[in-house]
């Protein structure tokens, strides 16, 4: 089945805490993306990458670290969380620059 | 830069009736895409529709269809026979077709289908 597999679903953690949450697409992707959504303020966009070895800063990237070694994963890298990252969040790929996003199926993530 | 509104944060619709989102964006962009994605209680997204901005006809997609006016720049998504399965959280969402091809989300409608 043709899937974005993110992990974990829920995570609970503390201040300072490094923790990584995994994305992984089985569909040969070429775009990939980490989104974060809050209430009020749908969906933004923390990083993407457009193939391996290639990131760049989304709206709101800061407190976040990506990389893209293969082309089927892109974690998302929180070095030291903090409350104001608690949120829902969604990695995204898709094939080519005009296609719509398949998405995970989200993080929800809460920093305490 | 871009920006996507939706005005309607919740709506309602008895169900088996007709119910129509709206949303308007704001580019100086001619080449460009539109997209309708849909949220449910699971908090998958899904999406629903696709309309190119070079293309007239409006899109439609079984139960779902849109009414694109470019002039305007609005891009309301219309529900037909609306099913209880359609209760979600819906997202408009606009894509300059430059650049980095960057998505722009609005802030959504939280729909409820009524019994």
């Amino acid at each position: 089945e043709a899937q974005v597999t993110q992990n974990p679903r829920y995570l609970i953690t503390v201040t300072g805490k490094k923790l990584t949450v995994t994305c992984s697409q089985n569909m040969n992707h070429e775009y990939m993306s980490w989104y974060r959504q809050d209430p009020g303020l749908g969906l933004r966009q923390i990083y993407y990458s457009m193939n391996v070895e290639v990131t760049d800063k989304g709206d709101v990237p800061e407190g976040y670290k990506v990389s893209r070694k293969e082309k089927r994963n892109f974690p998302l890298i929180l070095e030291s969380p903090s409350p104001n990252q608690t949120s829902l969040y969604f990695c995204a790929s898709r094939p080519g620059q005009v296609y719509g996003y398949t998405f995970g199926s989200g993080t929800r993530l809460t920093v305490v | 830069a871009q920006t996507v509104t939706q005005s309607q944060p919740e709506m309602s619709v008895q169900e088996a009736e007709t119910v129509t989102l709206s949303c308007t964006y704001d580019t100086s962009e001619n080449n460009y895409y539109l997209f309708w994605y849909k949220q449910p209680p699971s908090r998958q997204m899904i999406l629903v529709i696709r309309q190119e901005a070079y293309k007239q006809q409006n899109a439609t997609e079984n139960r779902f269809s849109v009414n694109f006016q470019k002039a305007a720049k609005s891009f309301s998504l219309k529900i037909s026979d609306s099913q209880l399965g359609d209760t979600a959280m819906y997202f408009c969402a606009f894509m300059k077709l430059s650049g980095t091809y960057k998505y722009i989300f609005g802030t959504g409608t939280r729909l409820k289908v009524l019994a």
